[in-house]
C-alpha cells in the first residue's frame, strides 16, 4: 500500500517543549516538503529536501528544523523558538521535475494538527 | 516574485449547479499546474496536473483549463454535489526550482442542498 504517512494525527505540546512530527513515504520520491496551513491561508513552505542529506529553508523556516537521513523519511521538529506553532502541518513528496515537460505528481499526507497547551 | 492568486476566496452554490474557479500565476519558468481538493482536516488530493503544452484536462466532473500565454487557469465543476464542498487549491511548479510547489490560498466551495 503505497503512500505518504504522517504521525501523529493530533499532537499537543506544552510551551517551551520541542516536538517532532513524523513523515514517511514509500513512493521512492526524491523530494519531500513540509508545509504549514493556518485557517483561511494557503500552505506555506517550511522546509524542503530534494535529495538525502540535503534540505533547504522555505518561506517560514524560523523555529523549525528537519533532517533527511533516509530517502523515505523527513521528520520535522518544532522547537521552542517557534512563537506560534499551533497549526495544521502537511508533508508532501514528489519525484523531481525533469524540465519543461515535467509532469510530476505530488502526494500529501493526511496532516498533523499541533496544538500548544 | 513567483505568486499564485485564486478567486473567488469563497463560493456558495446550490447542489446540481456548475461553477468555475480561477487561478492566475506569475511563476516563471513554468513547469506544470495542479489543482487539488482539500477536505476539512485532511491532506490535499490531486484532481488534475497540466504541463504548458496542455490546455484542458478532465477528471470526471472536474475540468481544468490552462492558458500559458496569459498565465491563467480555471477549474470547472459540473453538476455539483454536496461532497464537492471543500477547499480547491491551485499549485504551480517551476522546473528550475527542483519541483518546488507554489500554492494559491485556495477557494472555499460550499455546496448547499
Amino acid at each position: 500500500d503505497g503512500g505518504i504517512t504522517q504521525s501523529p494525527k493530533y499532537l499537543f505540546r506544552k510551551e517551551g517543549q520541542n516536538v517532532t512530527l513524523s513523515c514517511e513515504q514509500n513512493l521512492n520520491h526524491d523530494a519531500m516538503y513540509w508545509y504549514r496551513q493556518d485557517p483561511g491561508q494557503g500552505l506555506r513552505l517550511i522546509y524542503y529536501s530534494q535529495i538525502v542529506n540535503d534540505f533547504q529553508k522555505g518561506d517560514i523556516a524560523e523555529g523549525y528544523s528537519v533532517s533527511r537521513e533516509k530517502k523515505e523519511s523527513f521528520p520535522l521538529t518544532v522547537t521552542s523558538a517557534q512563537k506560534n506553532p499551533t497549526a495544521f502541518y502537511l508533508c508532501a513528496s514528489s519525484s523531481r521535475d525533469r524540465g519543461l515537460d515535467g509532469n510530476t505528481e505530488a502526494f500529501f499526507g493526511q496532516g498533523t494538527r499541533l496544538t500548544v497547551v | 516574485k513567483n505568486q499564485v492568486e485564486q478567486s473567488p476566496q469563497s463560493l456558495i452554490i446550490l447542489e446540481g449547479k456548475n461553477c468555475t474557479l480561477q487561478c492566475n500565476y506569475t511563476v516563471s519558468p513554468f513547469s506544470n499546474l495542479r489543482w487539488y481538493k482539500q477536505d476539512t482536516g485532511r491532506g490535499p488530493v490531486s484532481l488534475t496536473i497540466m504541463t504548458f503544452s496542455e490546455n484542458t484536462k478532465s477528471n470526471g466532473r472536474y475540468t481544468a483549463t490552462l492558458d500559458a500565454d496569459t498565465k491563467q487557469s480555471s477549474l470547472h465543476i459540473t453538476a455539483s454535489q454536496l461532497s464537492d464542498s471543500a477547499s480547491y487549491i491551485c499549485v504551480v511548479s517551476s522546473y528550475n526550482q527542483g519541483g518546488k510547489l507554489i500554492f494559491g490560498q485556495g477557494t472555499e466551495l460550499s455546496v448547499k442542498p
